[in-house]
């Protein structure tokens, strides 16, 4: 079982915000990382640390984190976001890495 | 251009054992601690292995624990997945990717920047 937790699925409507949600208690010490996987294609850094986004990711992907939650936020989703979103940190020992679930977002 | 290109998977009966092989470029291999991460048909990421730049530390998760190694050759920029007594449940895609830590605001963060495009392991009889 993944000690990060996320909602199986999320929608939004084209052009709308979105948020995606990633529970943990590892997460009081440690800052998430979302990865984007679409179909066939292995996963992509989108939010690393407390908010920065790798070269090439879109300004519309935003983090931030509160107690035990991090969020990814999409503003203005786009057709092309609709993808597996998967957060992911050190568990709380500080060794392990864990993943969270992942959410399937459907942009409408 | 940076890339990590992974090697070896196949198809295996249960029992039997794979090596994997991840090939990295572009960047300093050696300074950058490495992992694999596997997904099971139709699931999601499943964090497998990790170790660390000069292989001091290796981490497993319990589902892989003592019948997976994990290992690097520096001067051959490789990362490796020895696996044995494989069961139907170890098929999936495995992914190899750079990890980093770092630290900001008092919070630590670790995050996997750059990964292959995974080789495919099928276990069955």
């Amino acid at each position: 079982s993944s000690e990060l937790t996320q909602d199986p699925a999320v929608s939004v409507a084209l052009g709308q915000t979105v948020r995606i949600t990633c529970q943990g208690d590892s997460l009081r010490s440690y800052y998430a990382s979302w990865y984007q996987q679409k179909p066939g294609q292995a996963p992509v850094l989108v939010i690393y640390g407390k908010n920065n986004r790798p070269s090439g990711i879109p300004d519309r992907f935003s983090g931030s984190s509160s107690g035990n939650t991090a969020s990814l936020t999409i503003t203005g989703a786009q057709a092309e976001d609709e993808a597996d979103y998967y957060c992911n940190s050190r568990d709380s020992s500080g060794n392990l890495v864990v993943f969270g679930g992942g959410t399937k977002l459907t942009v409408l | 251009e940076v890339q990590l290109v992974e090697s070896g998977g196949g198809l295996v009966k249960p029992g039997g054992s794979l090596r994997l092989s991840c090939a990295a470029s572009g960047f300093t291999f050696s300074s950058y601690s490495m992992n694999w991460v596997r997904q099971a048909p139709g699931k999601g990421l499943e964090w497998v292995s990790s170790i660390s730049s000069s292989s001091s530390y290796i981490y497993y998760a319990d589902s892989v624990k003592g019948r997976f190694t994990i290992s690097r050759d520096n001067a051959k920029n490789s990362l490796y997945l020895q696996m044995n007594s494989l069961r139907a449940e170890d098929t999936a895609v495995y992914y190899c990717a750079r990890g980093t830590t770092a630290m900001a605001n008092y919070y630590y963060y670790y995050y996997m920047d750059v990964w292959g495009k995974g080789t495919t392991v099928t276990v069955s009889s």
